[in-house]
């Protein structure tokens, strides 16, 4: 079947623009997940949706940041005012249940490059 | 919070040796899961360990976590061009939105 998908594969943006990403995740998996990969920070988790409970916003690294997910199903990821620092790669992922152990299946990201 | 600790940071080899890539964490893993990553493209699912003592292999990939789950090791066997790329682990990091606490990473070139 289909894995988790997500758009653009790359976007590139001025300082201070906004921005918005899209992540489809794997058909009838409840669990979302985005995660940024910066050039030597590695993957560091943003949010998480489970079902209909309201997602886990700890890891939003300032309220530029918010993402939602409509549906239960695709999930968009959007920053305001973009800076340079938010240049990174965003990773989103989905497992079936969202619970301890159960895999997260990633998408192939998008690469953000704010100039 | 949990941190994960990749060794070597790269490793370069000649096609058909053997190598070894180890996950040290500084708390007791639920659950370390280990993903190969090519330049590019997302994170490919390769194997989840849960439990100590725990070995898993796939076609010429074998991952252990230690009885203590605390370390776990990626061997690859006779490697391969194909085996070229960024091979990093992950650890649950035990709370209650299960999110993927990540390691650096691993870049493994393989030389023909």
């Amino acid at each position: 079947g289909a894995g988790v998908s997500q758009s653009p594969s790359n976007k590139v943006t001025e300082k201070g623009k906004d921005v918005e990403l899209r992540c489809d995740p794997i058909s009838g998996h409840t669990a979302l997940y985005w995660y940024r990969q910066s050039l030597g920070q590695g993957l560091e988790f943003l949010i998480y949706f489970q079902g209909n409970s309201a997602p886990d916003k700890s890891g939003l690294p300032s309220d530029r940041f918010s993402a939602e997910r409509t549906g239960g199903s695709v999930s968009t990821l959007t920053i305001q005012r973009t800076q340079q620092e938010d240049s990174a790669v965003y990773l989103c992922a989905s497992s079936a249940t969202g619970t301890s152990t159960d895999t997260q299946y990633f998408g192939p990201g998008t690469r953000l490059t704010v100039l | 919070s949990q941190e994960l600790e990749q060794s070597p940071q790269s490793l370069i080899v000649q096609e058909g040796k053997n190598l070894t890539i180890n996950c040290t964490s500084s708390k007791t893993l639920y659950g370390l899961y280990w993903y190969k990553q090519k330049y590019g493209e997302g994170l490919i699912f390769l194997m989840m360990l849960q439990k100590g003592g725990e070995e898993k292999s796939h076609e010429k990939i074998t991952a252990k976590l230690d009885e203590k789950k605390q370390q776990s090791s990626l061997h690859i066997t006779a490697s391969q061009p194909s085996h070229a790329g960024i091979y990093l682990c992950g650890a649950d990091s035990g709370g209650s939105n299960y999110k993927l606490t990540f390691g650096k990473g691993t870049l493994l070139t393989v030389n023909p």
